[in-house]
């Protein structure tokens, strides 16, 4: 447990439907990321939120919305996804007193887009 | 970008052998992480070591920033410690991890 959840743990869309994942943070931390996890690449970096505000997208398509209301939660949101979509989604969090702290990561969302 | 690079890709070990695996980093860096992914995707945090030496338990890592490589030692393995074993580096302004492609790790009984 490492004070990051995610949900939900398992989504199975099709190409038009419209989802939303989520993460919580219980652990004080007020930069959060998303990174995805897909079978031939490496983990990368999808999105940064520090104190709630986007400080970072890293060219990933408009199909991907992310949300940050507040430093505990952090949303991303699906829509018209590709098969090629398909990955571990996972979040991760820190506190944000400069670069070199720990990130923790939540136990993903594993999607598949039909 | 820093490139981070991860050896071996695979490794088999017969239940209570050692071993060390290897990740090197192109650019100086002042975050390193080691992680254990297990079967389910969870990432586990196992070190934060950005230099120096740190031990916790059967697990031990090395990181010589001055020569941009981190050491993960792993004795007498147990079929638990199965999984892949990540290295991450703090790449970007806001302290986002660029990771290696892991180690993948197979303990026999």
């Amino acid at each position: 447990e490492t004070g990051v959840t995610q949900t939900p743990r398992h989504l199975v869309m099709g190409m038009t439907n419209k989802k939303s994942l989520k993460c919580e943070q219980h652990l004080g931390h007020n930069a959060m990321y998303w990174y995805k996890q897909s079978a031939k690449k490496p983990l990368e970096l999808m999105f940064v939120y520090s104190l709630e505000e986007r400080v970072e997208n890293n060219s990933v398509p408009s199909r991907f919305s992310p949300e940050c209301p507040n430093s505990s939660h952090l949303f991303l949101h699906l829509h018209t996804l590709q098969p090629e979509d398909s990955a571990l989604y996972l979040c991760a969090s820190r506190p944000q007193r400069g670069r070199g702290e720990t990130q923790y990561f939540g136990p993903g969302t594993r999607l598949l887009v039909l | 970008g820093i490139q981070v690079e991860q050896s071996p890709p695979d490794l088999i070990l017969q239940e209570g052998a050692n071993s060390t695996l290897r990740c090197n980093f192109s650019d100086s860096v002042n975050n390193l992480q080691w992680f254990h992914q297990n079967p389910w995707g969870q990432l586990i945090n196992l070190f934060y070591i950005p230099s120096g030496t740190k031990q916790n338990g059967r697990l031990s890592a090395t990181t010589v920033a001055t020569e941009r490589y981190s050491l993960l030692y792993i004795s007498s393995s147990q079929t638990t410690d199965s999984g892949v074993y990540f290295c991450a580096v703090a790449g970007g302004s806001q302290g986002n991890l660029i990771f290696g492609k892991g180690t993948k790790l197979s303990v026999k009984p």
